[in-house]
């Protein structure tokens, strides 16, 4: 079974300053997808960034970075020049390729961006 | 703009009764799942349909939850009787799956339900 841990419950920033959230992941599956999702206080589910584990090359979506280190299976989040919209939980999250693609969740990280 | 609807977004119930959630998938998707979310377990699948047969529910408590689609357009997903350990978000997601690809889940806003 696949599992994800997210060692960070909350952390705290002040506004434009980079922040990583740690996330690592268990599995003996080769070929998977890792993904960082955004909830806010709304609740709704908002996938911020998409990593294939097959790509070396480190996904980016604007201030949104990621580490994968494959190996050492770790797949941290970095959100540069932090806005108070960033506020929210922040999940971690892997599916493998085949099967049903069921989406398995970290625990979450929740993030505040102070002024 | 394509997107996941639940209803409703709200539900009080008391100790026993039913309580059915409602989820519209987007138009063309052909898989639609549901997961709970709550502070203790956090988000966790309870079933999984593609083309509308249901493929897993080993999330879910069998003898009191059922997960039906009867038409593309509808994904219900029912409690009977609820019991206060219930209470969390139940959030629909649907998406269109391919083989040998991924394709984004879509979520819906979900459906908050606490049972007294």
């Amino acid at each position: 079974a696949q599992t994800v841990t997210q060692s960070q419950p909350e952390m705290s920033v002040q506004e434009a300053e980079t922040v990583t959230l740690s996330c690592t992941y268990d599995t003996s599956e080769n070929n998977y997808y890792l993904f960082w999702y955004k909830q806010p206080p709304s609740r709704q589910m908002i996938l911020v960034i998409r990593q294939e584990a097959y790509k070396q090359q480190n996904a980016t979506e604007n201030r949104f970075s990621v580490n994968f280190q494959k190996a050492a299976k770790s797949f941290s989040l970095k959100i540069s020049d932090s806005q108070l919209g960033d506020t929210a939980m922040y999940f971690c999250a892997f599916t493998l390729i085949q099967g049903a693609q069921k989406l398995v969740f970290g625990q979450g990280t929740r993030l505040t961006i102070n002024p | 703009d394509a997107r996941v609807t639940q209803t409703p977004r709200h539900k009080v119930t008391e100790m026993g009764q039913e309580v059915t959630m409602r989820c519209q998938p987007i138009l063309g998707h052909n898989t639609v799942f549901w997961y709970r979310q709550t502070m203790m377990q956090g988000l966790e699948l309870l079933a999984y349909f593609r083309n509308r047969a249901p493929l897993d529910d080993s999330g879910m408590p069998k003898d009191r939850f059922s997960a039906e689609m009867p038409d593309a357009t509808l994904a219900t997903l029912k409690i009977q009787p609820s019991e206060p350990r219930d209470s969390a978000v139940y959030f629909c997601a649907s998406g269109l799956r391919a083989l040998f690809s991924y394709n984004e889940q879509f979520f819906g806003p979900g459906t908050r339900l606490t049972v007294l």
